[in-house]
């Protein structure tokens, strides 16, 4: 089955600094590939996503890129803020129902 | 943060009981999923259902239980035959079973085995 590698899995930056979490896939059928957020005691929620056809996605602070050679991908939050202290997951699904969930990143951002 | 829920927020048992969580959605959402959260390992798949009257085991189903016998709900059992349930559990939904669609989030029922 799918293998979900996520590095780093602590993450400590300054205010105003860039914060860039990275996964990688075993399985090169996986064609999707989002990220959840999970802050302290709340639920995951989807916070951007990214289909195999394309390289990178956008919005606001929060990127996401795609290396399908590769099979890695990764997340970019830019001008964090103390709000994007949280645990960060990645995810890839073949398009089935199966979503593989790497082990998470925890963010924290220090004023 | 409405339309799926879960509860008991937290729940404890003993060794050797079986017990249940509930996981409710009024989202109209066909596919439901279960998820056990441990610290430093993610989310792993208990179980899901793409429809009602139907589930499929998922990667870590040994020890668990489901029904889907309506579509908003899909309750969980834990069995004696778990041998580590203390854990984070997290039920989510989406609209249908395709790997695509966002997945919906509960708030989770912690359950620890006294």
């Amino acid at each position: 089955g799918e293998n979900v590698e996520q590095h780093p899995s602590t993450l400590s930056v300054q205010e105003g600094d860039s914060a860039v979490i990275k996964c990688t896939y075993s399985d090169s059928a996986s064609n999707y590939f989002p990220w959840y957020k999970q802050e302290l005691g709340k639920r995951p929620q989807l916070i951007i996503d990214i289909r195999s056809n394309v390289g990178e996605k956008k919005d606001q602070r929060i990127a996401v890129t795609l290396n399908k050679t590769a099979k890695h991908f990764s997340l970019h939050i830019t001008e964090t803020q103390p709000e994007d202290s949280a645990v960060y997951f990645c995810a890839a699904s073949k398009s089935d129902y199966k979503l593989s969930f790497g082990a998470g990143t925890t963010v924290t951002v220090r004023a | 943060d409405g339309g799926i829920t879960q509860s008991p927020k937290y729940l404890f048992r003993k060794e050797g009981q079986n017990v249940t969580l509930s996981c409710e959605q009024n989202l109209n959402h066909d596919a439901m999923y279960w998820y056990r959260q441990d610290p430093g390992q993610g989310l792993r798949l208990i179980y899901y259902s793409q429809i009602v009257n139907d589930f499929q085991k998922g990667d870590i189903a040994e020890g668990y239980s489901v029904s889907r016998e309506k579509k908003e709900s899909f309750p969980l059992t834990v069995t004696s035959a778990q041998k580590n349930p203390t854990a984070f559990y997290l039920c989510a939904s989406s609209i249908t079973g395709a790997g695509w669609n966002e997945q919906f989030f509960g708030p989770g029922t912690r359950l620890t085995v006294l």
